[in-house]
């Protein structure tokens, strides 16, 4: 089964601070790869899918690169509504799984 | 509008079984392949497993730490997804969600959630 570790584990950054999320897979998972947004008593999000593309709503101050086992997710200007845990996830092949997650404090 | 509402979750005794519902509406429920993601107290999103569509095959998929306990099956005339656990554990405490899957950009993503049900595995 695939594993997928992200870092750091935590990050406290400041409003208009450039952000990097860092994700790694345990094998090739091509551009399979996606990532969620979660904020304590919602519902997990959908960001960005396909390594780089940005779901439809999404600011443009997300931004995401990658291939093959490691990717990157970039906020670019943090805002205040921006914090909650971060979860990178691989579709590739079943089981999918998720990563451990990043959670950004402001 | 998409819903998915999850129900059936409580709390149970180490080593019993629960049974829980996913009811779907607001798309073509037959057609779209659908997941179950757990969330641990003070822990992160766990893939659990996932059901394709029947024209898909109807197949499964579990995750490693569930696999042989839990068995996600579906009754498209309900619009319904179900998830039967058994040989619960601890570990097996979570808020569960029913996710209904997209194809986005080639990539399967996990693009509607419900508002998730709580297990609670205690004696």
């Amino acid at each position: 089964d695939i594993q997928m570790t992200q870092s750091p584990t935590s990050l406290s950054a400041s409003v208009g601070d450039r952000v990097t999320i860092t994700c790694r897979a345990s094998q090739s998972i091509s551009s399979y790869l996606n990532w969620y947004q979660h904020k304590p008593g919602k519902v997990p999000k959908l960001l960005i899918y396909a390594t780089s593309s940005l779901k439809s709503g999404v600011p443009s101050r997300f931004s995401a690169s990658g291939s093959g086992t490691d990717f990157a997710l970039t906020i670019s200007s943090l805002q205040l509504e921006d914090f909650g845990t971060y979860y990178c996830h691989q579709s590739y092949t079943a089981p999918f799984a998720f990563g451990p997650g990043t959670k950004v404090d402001i | 509008e998409v819903q998915l509402v999850e129900s059936g979750g409580g709390l149970v005794k180490p080593g019993g079984s629960l049974r829980l519902s996913c009811a779907a509406s607001g798309f073509t429920f037959s057609s779209t392949w659908m997941s179950w993601v757990r969330q641990a107290p003070g822990k992160g999103l766990e893939w659990v497993g996932r059901i394709k569509s029947k024209t898909s095959g109807g197949t499964t998929d579990y995750a490693a730490p569930v696999k042989g306990r839990f068995t996600i099956s579906r009754d498209d005339s309900k619009d319904t997804v179900y998830l039967e656990m058994n040989s619960l554990s601890s570990e097996d405490t979570a808020v569960y969600y029913c996710t209904a899957d997209q194809t986005l950009g080639g990539v399967i993503v996990h693009g509607y959630w419900g508002q998730g049900t709580l297990v609670t595995v205690s004696s």
